[in-house]
């Protein structure tokens, strides 16, 4: 199985500012995702990462909001700009193959619990 | 997409079989039924998966009934450390971009002591 790592692990951010989550992979993988769960929620997808274009973003999510970079098959990045109290979630980074590519399984990252002040 | 519909909560005795259930009468042909978990705190981790025959690994067994409208995660032997959400996703197929999970509520499993 694959190991994520999510940086940081947890911050509080100021209102209006912009904090960057970078989320790395010890092997290479095809599909990489960033999700959302606010308190006491499930998971939402944000956007799916695609390596050297733009990320596919969810109904309700926008590029100038959430930016996603993955300049590589092991790395990636989801910024949450401008923040509000309403962005206070637990972001989560999940990894996964393309579909017809074993494994099938999406493996999921620690997540980054931000708090917006 | 399919929609799943879960149990919101249930209790299991330790060291007893947790049986959870999941209805998913509008999924379609290849689509698969996943079982993920959410321990208080941690991202989620995948379980198991099946198609239309039953599945069994090392954490649990997926029982798919023949018209796949229905499937159930069985823990053979609960511990406390199975308490956790754990959610029933199909897998919505994206021909171009591989395997995008949707997931619902959940159902909430009490392991008790």
């Amino acid at each position: 199985s694959a190991v994520i790592s999510q940086k940081p692990s947890r911050d509080i951010c100021q209102r209006g500012t912009s904090l960057t989550i970078q989320c790395q992979v010890d092997s290479q993988v095809t599909m990489m995702f960033w999700y959302r769960q606010q308190p006491g929620q499930s998971l939402t997808l944000i956007a799916t990462a695609n390596q050297g274009s733009e990320a596919t973003y969810e109904s309700g999510f926008v590029i100038d909001k959430f930016p996603i970079s993955r300049p590589n098959l092991t790395f990636s990045t989801l910024t949450v700009s401008n923040m509000s109290p309403e962005d206070s979630s637990i972001y989560l980074c999940s990894v996964g193959n393309r579909e017809g590519e074993r494994p099938y399984e999406q493996y999921f990252g620690p997540g980054t619990r931000l708090t917006v002040t | 997409d399919a929609k799943t519909t879960q149990p919101t909560s249930m209790d299991c005795a330790e060291g007893r079989a947790a049986n959870l259930p999941c209805n998913h009468s509008t999924i379609s042909g290849n689509e698969y039924v996943y079982w993920y978990r959410q321990i208080h705190s941690q991202g989620p981790q995948y379980i198991i998966h099946g198609l239309k025959n039953n599945e069994t690994n090392e954490m649990a067994s997926l029982i798919i009934t023949e018209d796949r409208k229905s499937s159930t995660l069985i823990l053979p032997h609960a511990t406390l450390r199975d308490t956790a959400v754990y959610y029933c996703i199909v897998r919505v197929p994206i021909m171009e971009y591989g395997n995008k999970l949707v997931f619902g509520a959940g159902t909430i499993l009490r392991v008790k002591s």
